[in-house]
């Protein structure tokens, strides 16, 4: 079955610290991963993804994330936290083709606080 | 990058009526989707919108409830009918687009409050 895990509902961290949001997942196929972030009232902006290549991708704001098969996972990393990073993170996974494509299973989220 | 407009952005519902989500998309996308996000949830798939055929629903969630249309590769509609609090959410509209279709991008969202 497939499934997103967000084990951190919520995190605080000081502005200029790094961060890193974890996320995990069960897929049965190649997954195709993102992570999403959605400000009070305001949509999901994606972020990032990841189907293949380089293991260690680039978003936008800064932030990065590394796909590790071994683990199942894809932590969202940024070296020095900004105050408009805080913000709730959305990882999800999906296929990136055929007949599911399009359909992704979101995690719980995790909400980012940063204090000045 | 795919732009997608939903209106209405925020409603606040009686019991018992319907109201209908429009998602319009600034490009043709083949993919494109309905999601619900209850209050404090994560984002769960109501159905796939397809052009030119029925919707493709997920498990738990019915065309007499959730009607939806798609018209053309640009535009869709989700209806959410006979509405209670528990319908009470974000309704999320996304697409696939990029050079394979293949990157999900997301709308505003509606916001609907149910009283």
């Amino acid at each position: 079955a497939q499934s997103v895990t967000q084990p951190d509902i919520h995190i605080t961290v000081s502005e200029g610290a790094s961060l890193e949001l974890r996320c995990n997942y069960s897929y049965g196929a190649t997954p195709y991963l993102f992570w999403y972030v959605q400000s009070p009232g305001q949509g999901l902006q994606l972020l990032l993804k990841y189907f293949s290549g380089d293991t260690l991708v680039q978003g936008i704001k800064g932030f990065e994330a590394e796909f590790k098969r071994s683990q199942s996972s894809f932590n969202l990393r940024k070296p020095s936290v900004h105050w408009s990073d805080a913000a709730e993170y959305f990882c999800a996974v999906g296929s990136p083709r055929g007949s599911t494509l399009g359909r992704l299973y979101f995690g719980r989220g995790t909400q980012l606080t940063v204090w000045p | 990058s795919a732009v997608i407009s939903q209106k209405p952005s925020r409603d606040i519902c009686q019991r018992g009526t319907s109201l209908t989500i429009q998602c319009q998309v600034d490009s043709q996308v083949t993919m494109m989707f309905w999601y619900r996000q209850q209050p404090g949830q994560s984002l769960t798939l109501i159905a796939t919108a397809n052009q030119g055929s029925e919707a493709t629903y997920e498990s738990g969630f019915v065309i007499d409830k959730f009607p939806i249309s798609r018209p053309n590769l640009t535009f869709s509609t989700l209806t959410v009918s006979n509405m209670s609090p528990e319908d009470s959410s974000i309704y999320l509209c996304s697409v696939g687009a990029g050079r394979s279709g293949n990157t999900i991008y997301f709308g505003e969202g509606s916001w609907l409050t149910v009283v």
